[in-house]
């Protein structure tokens, strides 16, 4: 099993471009996780999906921020426009029938927004 | 929304010594408990969890320990050796919902 994969493990991007970050869960897992860590806040929620379909994006801090689970192995999370502020580590996880078994973290990406 | 509190946020110990790292929550639903290590620039990993039908976990040198009617759980490291150095977190949710996780604790162990 490759486990939770993360794409690209690194991004430095001007400050109004679009960040594409991209998560393909572990085959088989049903819920899938968006999380933003700093050192300030911490690991927050931003959005998960339960069988592709977003079931909490309370998280998700502005509308400069989305997310899409077109089918069961691919995830994606946008920023557009992208601002200093938005840097951090960004996590994905996914879990099989909700966290019975606990989370599988992706590598994370770390963008950078400058 | 679940809320959960984590203490302290950095704790320093000797090689050999005990740790104990304390956590909170707010909703009492919460029945489930794990607890991650990150190791710097690495990924959080799973090292231990609790459900609410339990009071006491114990793997190896790790313990975990959780009472509900106070909504607190704790970590509990012995003989701590410096590869147990990295940031834990405690975390809270159920089935169905998001873990909420706490801030973090920096462990560090001197040899």
């Amino acid at each position: 099993d490759a486990g939770v994969i993360q794409s690209p493990r690194h991004e430095v991007t001007e400050m109004g471009q679009e960040v594409t970050l991209r998560c393909k869960p572990i085959s088989g897992h049903d819920y899938l996780f968006w999380y933003r860590q700093t050192m300030m806040r911490g690991l927050e929620l931003l959005i998960y999906f339960n069988n592709n379909v977003p079931i909490d994006d309370s998280g998700m801090p502005e509308d400069r921020f989305s997310a899409k689970m077109p089918n069961a192995s691919f995830s994606t999370l946008k920023i557009q426009p992208s601002e200093p502020r938005d840097s951090a580590v960004y996590f994905c996880a996914s879990s099989r029938t909700g966290f019975i078994y606990g989370y599988t973290f992706g590598s994370g990406t770390r963008l950078t927004v400058v | 929304g679940e809320n959960v509190e984590q203490h302290p946020s950095t704790l320093s110990v000797q090689e050999g010594d005990s740790a104990v790292i304390k956590c909170t929550y707010s909703d009492s639903a919460s029945n489930y408990f794990p607890w991650y290590k990150q190791e710097l620039g690495k990924r959080p990993q799973l090292i231990i969890d609790i459900r609410s039908n339990v009071g006491e976990k114990k793997d190896q040198r790790i313990a975990v320990t959780l009472n509900k009617t106070a909504k607190h759980f704790s970590l509990h490291i012995t003989e701590t050796q410096p590869e147990d150095s990295a940031v834990y977190f405690c975390a809270a949710g159920q089935a169905g919902t998001a873990l909420i996780f706490g801030k973090g604790t920096t462990l560090s162990v001197s040899s």
